[in-house]
């Protein structure tokens, strides 16, 4: 059974720092996705990653997935107010076979001005 | 506009009083799922749909009952409800696209059963 764990769960960070969220997966997929959720609403997909070494960055975010390690990473440079929100990671475990996903718990990412 | 519409948005029910939470898509997807957001659970899976007539379960599929009897329509059904099905409930739909997965969520339904 595939698990996907992030870390850290909760995030509180001060405007203008770096910091990076992590995304561990349990077995093989070459397919890593980040959604975004602002309070109260839906989720928004941020990223696609579908390979080895793929990088993917829109403004202060950017994405990185190591399939040997399983691990993607979120990386947050020079955090602003606006970037509040939980992120998630998910894994296609079936590569491609079906459209499901496992999604992470969910990291809350506060920043603080 | 690709939409995924969910109703209702906010639902307060009692114990044992069935319900059912729509979900509807625009985007012709063959693939729909529900989910459920608990505080530290993430999101977990309860049922999905490949196509019309043909369900299966999710991750935490207990409690509940869907249909697919059309493309469009994928309502999710609370026969009994009980309070440890108090949540945020997302219906999704996808479609697998070059190797992607596009996958759009409704806007959510907070459920409480007291």
């Amino acid at each position: 059974e595939l698990k996907v764990e992030q870390n850290p769960l909760f995030l509180s960070m001060q405007e203008g720092k770096n910091y990076t969220i992590y995304c561990n997966y349990s077995t093989t997929s070459d397919r890593l996705y980040w959604y975004r959720q602002d309070p109260g609403k839906s989720l928004e997909s941020l990223f696609v990653l579908l390979s080895n070494g793929a990088v993917k960055q829109e403004g202060r975010l950017m994405a990185s997935l190591d399939t040997k390690a399983r691990l993607s990473t979120l990386h947050i440079t020079a955090a602003v107010h606006d970037l509040s929100a939980t992120y998630f990671c998910a894994v296609d475990p079936n590569q491609g076979g079906s459209e499901k996903l496992v999604f992470g718990k969910g990291t809350k990412l506060t920043v603080n001005p | 506009e690709a939409q995924v519409t969910q109703n209702p948005r906010y639902l307060i029910t009692v114990t044992g009083k069935k319900l059912t939470v729509t979900c509807s898509q625009n985007m012709n997807h063959e693939y729909m799922s529900w989910y459920r957001q608990d505080p530290g659970l993430g999101l977990r899976q309860i049922y999905y749909s490949m196509n019309v007539e043909v369900t299966d379960k999710g991750d935490v599929p207990e409690g509940y009952k869907v249909s697919r009897k059309e493309k469009r329509n994928f309502p999710l059904i609370l026969e009994s409800p009980s309070p440890n099905q108090t949540s945020l409930y997302f219906c999704a739909s996808s479609s697998y696209r070059e190797n992607l997965i596009i996958q759009y969520f409704g806007a959510g339904t907070r459920l409480s059963v007291l």
